[in-house]
């Protein structure tokens, strides 16, 4: 299975807002709201920052924010801060027989 | 509190097999589905499969059909991936992962494990 599309890399300045797009299919982002997004910085584990498309887990700031439109979906970080600047994985399901597929991964850089 | 503890990392030989066991403490194994995620280096996420630990049923990524296997042992609360003939662009951090509720949610991760297949 092909993996979502995003960015390979984003940067903002500290106070500003990004966003990350995804952009998938018809037969994954359009199709189910399941889609999550990982922050991972530099040797670490990666860390679940919003699932099924807009939830936040407890403890992730909300700074951080998640949307669809379509087949693209979207993670939008407010307010950016240094430490924000890592990794950023989009991950969708894709239905019982593909099941799981990941995103490319975004490089934010916070100037 | 939730932990998913792997094993160490490992270095193989092309051709041979590796087994990365992880073991889940502070909730019940059954109740949630192990996911495996593998990272080369510098590389992105790549989606391996899942094991439900309940009933052991599989769904493997089709890359990896017919050259994962996801097994678990339910008395000490341990999923395994065994990944065979491999190969140097095996090489890559592995982790496990639990998914909770719909879709790819996994809230806690293993500390990863590093296997090395040397070129």
């Amino acid at each position: 299975q092909s993996a979502l599309t995003q960015p390979a890399s984003v940067s903002g300045s500290p106070g500003q807002s990004i966003t990350i797009s995804c952009s998938g299919t018809s037969s994954d982002v359009a199709n189910y709201n399941l889609v999550s997004w990982y922050q991972q910085h530099p040797g670490k584990v990666p860390k679940l920052m919003i699932y099924e498309g807009s939830k936040r887990p407890s403890g992730v700031s909300n700074r951080f924010s998640g949307s669809k439109s379509g087949n693209t979906a979207s993670l939008t970080i407010s307010g950016l801060q240094a430490e924000d600047e890592a990794d950023y994985y989009c991950c969708s399901y894709a239905g019982s027989s593909t099941s799981v597929v990941f995103g490319g991964g975004t490089k934010l850089t916070v100037l | 509190q939730v932990q998913l503890v792997q094993s160490g990392a490992e270095v193989k030989e092309p051709g041979a097999s590796v087994k990365v066991s992880c073991k889940v403490l502070g909730y019940t194994f059954t109740g949630y589905y192990v996911h495996w995620v593998r990272q080369a280096p510098g590389q992105g996420l790549e989606w391996m499969g899942w094991m439900n630990p309940n009933s052991g049923g599989t769904n493997y990524a089709q890359k990896f059909q017919g050259w994962v296997t996801m097994t678990r042992d339910t008395s000490i609360s341990t999923a395994y991936m065994e990944l065979s003939r491999l190969r140097s662009d095996d090489t890559a951090v592995y982790y496990c992962a639990r998914q909770d509720g719909s879709g790819p949610s996994f809230d806690y991760w293993g500390q990863g494990t590093l296997v090395t297949v040397p070129s």
